[in-house]
């Protein structure tokens, strides 16, 4: 198994410009998840999706941020426009639910740094 | 509200050595499951164990075990023969339903040679 794909691995953009990360999750699991990671904040759970459908976005920052998950082998994470502040380690993460495997299993994550 | 304390920053123990981490959480929960996540610099997040705490036996994964306390809500790591590529920053994880993890603020890990 391929394990969780984050693409890319590493970003570097200038402030105002459109960012979007991507994930593949795990084969046959059906519930992913976008966290972010910083030094002040920890880790974040930004949204998640169960069955292709956003369960909870609550975590997300604001409106420059939006989310997609088109099918069950794809999921996108927006940042437009970018700011400085947006800089972090972008994760995602999926997890099989309805097979009550119920832990999460993370990408390698997704290096930002916004200038 | 659920939240997940570590209370130890930052520890630092000699290669060989055992080192246990600490964790407590708070829930009105019955049933949830527990876990611990590794974070090396790489900052890959790797899960170590994971416990399911209608079990009263302990999880174990070869050096790693768990000593698992459910009435006093205590979740504690416990690294045997401490090995170099053990220094991460390590992560108490809580979760109720299948689908929101809840992590501590993690504890970072030095082994020193």
């Amino acid at each position: 198994d391929a394990g969780v794909i984050q693409s890319p691995r590493h970003e570097v953009t200038e402030m105002g410009q459109e960012v979007t990360l991507r994930c593949k999750p795990i084969s046959g699991h059906n519930s992913l998840f976008w966290y972010r990671q910083t030094m002040m904040r920890g880790l974040e759970l930004l949204i998640y999706f169960n069955n292709n459908v956003p369960i909870d976005d609550s975590g997300m920052p604001e409106d420059r941020f939006s989310a997609k998950m088109p099918n069950a082998s794809f999921s996108t994470l927006k940042i437009q426009p970018s700011e400085p502040r947006d800089s972090a380690v972008y994760f995602c993460a999926s997890s099989d639910v309805q097979g009550r495997q119920e832990t999460q299993y993370f990408g390698p994550g997704t290096r930002l740094l916004v200038l | 509200a659920q939240t997940v304390t570590q209370s130890q920053p930052e520890m630092s123990v000699q290669e060989a050595e055992t080192v246990t981490l600490s964790c407590t959480y708070d829930t009105s929960e019955n049933n949830y499951y527990l876990f611990w996540y590794k974070q090396p610099p790489s900052r890959q997040m790797i899960l170590v164990i994971r416990q399911e705490a209608y079990k009263q036996q302990n999880a174990t994964e070869n050096r790693f075990s768990v000593n698992f306390q459910k009435a006093a809500k205590s979740f504690s790591l416990k690294i045997s023969d401490s090995q170099l590529g053990d220094t991460a920053m390590y992560f108490c994880a809580f979760m109720v339903r299948a689908d929101k993890i809840i992590f501590g603020k993690g504890t970072r890990l030095h082994i020193l040679p």
